[in-house]
């Protein structure tokens, strides 16, 4: 069975600085892809980033990066220049290869950003 | 835009009451998802959906049921709610493929009395 643990329950960063999310995963299937959200506290789940099991380079979207580290298990989500409007609870999925395959999450990072 | 839509954004029940919870999305997505979050718990998949009329169980589903007739909608359904299924559900669909995101829903949060 997939597994997602994410064993920050929540984080500080000063605005401007970078600060990373820890994310650990296990699965047996060798075809996965790798998702994180943030969720607000207007409670809209937002995509940021993705990472697929075969994708030789570390994603990124703008200030978003993924430090996908496949033999630890790990994909841990760098956000660089923190800024206020990031303070949010960020998730973790995880989404094995197959038909019937599901997103499963993690219990999430509450992130706060200080001045 | 891909647009999933819950039918109620808070809803209150009683104790025992059939609850319909109905989901829509409007960019024919095979897969469908119901979620409940709750504080500490992060999301956790009650039930998903990978074509019309076929379902699967997800990591808690007792004490609900799900039903899709239509390739756009999910329905999630508690036969008889409980106060223990207070939370807020989150309803999500996809494609099929695995490297492609899932979109969410507003949330509904039911509350049960």
């Amino acid at each position: 069975a997939q597994k997602i643990t994410q064993t920050q329950p929540g984080m500080f960063v000063q605005e401007k600085e970078a600060v990373t999310l820890d994310c650990t995963y296990d699965t047996s299937d060798p075809s996965y892809g790798l998702f994180w959200y943030k969720q607000p506290s207007s409670g809209e789940m937002i995509f940021l980033i993705y990472q697929g099991s075969y994708d030789q380079q570390n994603a990124t979207e703008g200030r978003y990066s993924l430090n996908f580290q496949k033999a630890r298990k790990s994909a841990n989500l760098v956000i660089s220049a923190s800024q206020l409007g990031d303070s949010a609870m960020y998730f973790c999925a995880m989404r094995e290869a197959g038909t019937a395959s599901k997103l499963t999450f993690g219990t999430g990072t509450r992130l706060q950003v200080t001045l | 835009d891909v647009k999933v839509t819950q039918s109620s954004r808070y809803l209150v029940k009683r104790t025992g009451e059939k609850v319909f919870l109905e989901c829509v999305q409007d960019m024919d997505h095979e897969n469908m998802f119901w979620y409940r979050q709750d504080p500490g718990l992060g999301l956790r998949l009650i039930y998903f959906s990978y074509d019309v009329k076929m379902k699967e169980k997800g990591d808690i589903p007792e004490g609900y049921s799900v039903s899709r007739e239509k390739k756009e909608r999910f329905s999630l359904i508690l036969e008889s709610a409980s106060t223990n299924q207070t939370s807020m559900y989150l309803c999500a669909s996809s494609l099929r493929i695995e490297y492609t995101e899932a979109f969410f829903g507003q949330g509904t949060r039911l509350t049960v009395v």
